[in-house]
């Protein structure tokens, strides 16, 4: 089974503190991806990764950066935390392809429910 | 860029009822999957779906993608049926998600 893990469930920050939040994924999987969810929105991709090093702007990248160090690892980074990004955040991996085809199968970690005060 | 409705947003159902769930999305997709996230916040793959059904179990899943819609059904539901739905469409690029923003269902014993 594809097992992604993240670093904390719960978190409380100060605002204007820096926030790491660590995402592993124990599967080799290709890609990665940082979403956030909030009630009636959904969830939306913050920032995503096709390989070591990579990384591409989601639909709100504002206020977050990312790193992609090793395969495995995917880090979101609020450089200054604010009271606006309280929110779940929730990491993705997917494999990319599987047996030469596309996949689009999405595996999603626990989600770590971040409050800034 | 693509636009994803869900209806109802809220669904209180009674244990063995069934349902139904849709997605309308804004423009022709190339496909679209199904989630599931339970009450503790867990989000699992329940359908990709690009076009036609699909039956898992008590659950199955119809996307009409020249109507721009899909359908989820639930067949006597189960309290563990409770949580939130999201339907998403793939983007025109990547492998990566436009997520509607969910239906909550809760079924009482």
């Amino acid at each position: 089974d594809v097992k992604v893990t993240q670093s904390s469930r719960y978190l409380v920050k100060r605002t204007g503190e820096k926030v790491f939040l660590e995402c592993v994924q124990d599967m080799d999987h290709e890609n990665m991806f940082w979403y956030r969810q909030d009630p009636g929105l959904g969830l939306r991709l913050i920032y995503f990764s096709y390989d070591v090093k990579m990384k591409e702007k989601g639909d709100i990248p504002e206020g977050y950066s990312v790193s992609r160090e090793k395969k495995e690892r995917f880090s979101l980074i609020l450089e200054s935390a604010s009271t606006n990004q309280t929110s779940m955040y929730l990491c993705a991996s997917n494999p990319g392809t599987v047996a030469g085809e596309i996949s689009y199968e999405q595996y999603f970690g626990p989600g770590t429910r971040l409050t800034v005060t | 860029g693509i636009q994803v409705e869900q209806s109802p947003p809220d669904l209180i159902l009674q244990e063995g009822a069934n349902s139904t769930l849709r997605c309308n999305f804004s423009d022709s997709v190339n496909n679209l999957q199904w989630f599931h996230q339970n009450p503790w916040g867990q989000l699992i793959n329940l359908f990709y779906i690009p076009s036609g059904t699909k039956q898992n179990g008590r659950l199955s899943a119809t996307t009409v993608a020249t109507e721009r819609y899909s359908l989820l059904y639930i067949s006597s539901s189960q309290t563990t049926d409770s949580g939130v739905y999201f339907c998403a469409s793939l983007r025109d690029y990547g492998q990566n998600f436009v997520f509607g923003p969910g239906t909550r269902l809760s079924v009482l014993p």
